[in-house]
């Protein structure tokens, strides 16, 4: 089973500043298959990124995604107010068929 | 509007049984795959299982299984989940997800989330 890391655990940044958002499968993982996900209390999570590096609809172009093999990397350019949540990254397994995994996530705080 | 409207919260004694219910619209229920996700309090995201558009294949996840049972009723767009034998470690809320996937990435529905306590 691959296991995601995700660090830091916490960023403490500013509005304007640029985020930087770490995920580590303990294997190689398909680009494909990796996606990030944006978490705010009380609300339903939300897709910001899938395949790696493609925006899902709707989501603001200060949000990027890059990374291949194990590593992978969300970037959110300018924070804004908005910006301040928690982060998952996420993959598809296949044992058993369907198997969601995800990071422990990265909280994004206001300094 | 696309959506997944999640039943409200429960309070379980230890050893009892919970069923959650996810009644989905705004989209074609019978033509995706859906899952049920789980996260304790302040803890990350646990997945539980998957079950087949039709409804008759689920794949659950090993710390699941024998106590998970995931169904769904396609007249009427509902899909559910029972936790069967609560223990205090099962107090969480309770997502279903009609999640993306490579072949159909603009397909991403969350429910709003269920939370299960479990409490003597």
């Amino acid at each position: 089973e691959i296991v995601l890391t995700q660090s830091p655990g916490t960023l403490s940044l500013s509005p304007g500043e640029r985020a930087t958002l770490s995920c580590r499968a303990s294997q190689s993982v398909a680009s494909s298959y990796l996606a990030w996900y944006q978490q705010k209390p009380g609300q339903a999570l939300r897709l910001l990124i899938y395949g790696a590096s493609s925006r899902a609809t709707g989501i603001p172009d200060r949000f990027s995604g890059s990374g291949s093999g194990t590593d992978f990397t969300l970037t959110i350019s300018r924070l804004e107010p908005e910006d301040f949540a928690v982060y998952y990254c996420q993959q598809f397994g296949s044992s058993p068929p369907g198997l969601l995994t995800f990071g422990g996530g990265t909280k994004v705080e206001i300094k | 509007q696309v959506q997944l409207v999640q039943s409200g919260a429960e309070v379980k004694k230890p050893g009892a049984s919970v069923k959650v219910s996810c009644k989905a619209s705004g989209y074609t229920f019978s033509k995706y795959y859906m899952h049920w996700v789980r996260q304790a309090p302040g803890q990350g995201l646990e997945w539980m299982g998957i079950i087949n558009p039709s409804g008759d294949s689920t794949s659950y996840a090993q710390k699941f299984q024998g106590r998970v049972t995931m169904t769904r009723d396609t007249s009427t767009s509902t899909l559910y989940m029972e936790l069967s034998s609560l223990r205090s470690e099962d107090t969480a809320v309770y997502y279903c997800a009609s999640p993306w996937q490579p072949d159909h990435p603009d397909h991403d529905v969350w429910g709003q989330g269920t939370l299960v306590t479990v409490s003597s």
